[in-house]
């Protein structure tokens, strides 16, 4: 049975990088699409992007500025690094595998990560 | 980007009772590409229904998907205890992702 563990800084300072990674387990990395979606009180459930096993990518337009998305297919990980953190930026991250249909069938418990100084 | 609007924001039902969960798009959704999830709290969304109408692996019969165009319904023919959750909606379209801001589902 696939499982999904988010793992990465809990605290990240206001300017800063934050990066998290996404280990796969029960299933190889070398199919499907992998995503990024944070929660934040304010804002919902927000997509940031996604990444195939090919390392192609494709990235919400109200981030791609400040977001960089990973493959690792030798460690069965992808990662997330988002640029120029702000207090704006706190949210449950949550890393997910996109099925055929372009669902979300299986989640990370998800990470708390707070932007603060 | 395509908009979801949920409603009702939140709806106060019993065990037992029916539930009616809309969710509304902006602009037409390819009823390929809309799903529906469940999130109870501290825990990540669970996916209920993909395709608009099809229950993803062992989700009960009594979670069902309709709609197509711009307006879709996720209904929950007698709902038990553990269904008293947050429901939202999901569309991909134009090369990205979008979420309803969700349903609460209460215990009257």
């Amino acid at each position: 049975q696939m499982q999904l563990q988010e793992s990465g800084p809990g605290l990240v300072r206001p300017s800063e990088t934050l990066s998290l990674t996404c280990t796969v387990s029960g299933g190889s990395i070398s199919s499907y699409f992998w995503s990024w979606i944070r929660q934040s009180p304010g804002e919902g459930l927000e997509w940031i992007g996604y990444i195939y096993h090919t390392g192609n990518t494709n990235y919400n337009p109200s981030l791609k500025s400040r977001v960089t998305i990973s493959i690792d297919t030798s460690k069965n990980q992808f990662s997330l690094k988002l640029r120029s953190v702000t207090a704006a930026d706190t949210a449950v991250y949550y890393c997910a595998k996109v099925m055929l249909g372009d669902a979300f069938d299986i989640w990370g418990q998800g990470t708390i990560v707070t932007v603060s100084s | 980007e395509v908009v979801l609007t949920q409603s009702p924001g939140t709806v106060s039902l019993s065990p037992g009772e029916r539930a009616t969960l809309s969710c509304r798009a902006s602009q037409s959704v390819n009823t390929k590409y809309l799903s529906w999830y469940q999130q109870k709290p501290g825990q990540a969304p669970r996916l209920l229904i993909h395709g608009a109408s099809s229950r993803a692996t062992g989700i009960p019969d009594r979670f069902s998907g309709s709609g197509s165009g711009t307006d879709f319904t996720l209904t929950i023919s007698r709902l038990e205890p553990e269904d008293f959750a947050v429901y939202y909606c999901q569309q991909y379209g134009s090369s990205r992702y979008t979420f309803g801001q969700g349903t609460k589902l209460d215990i009257k």
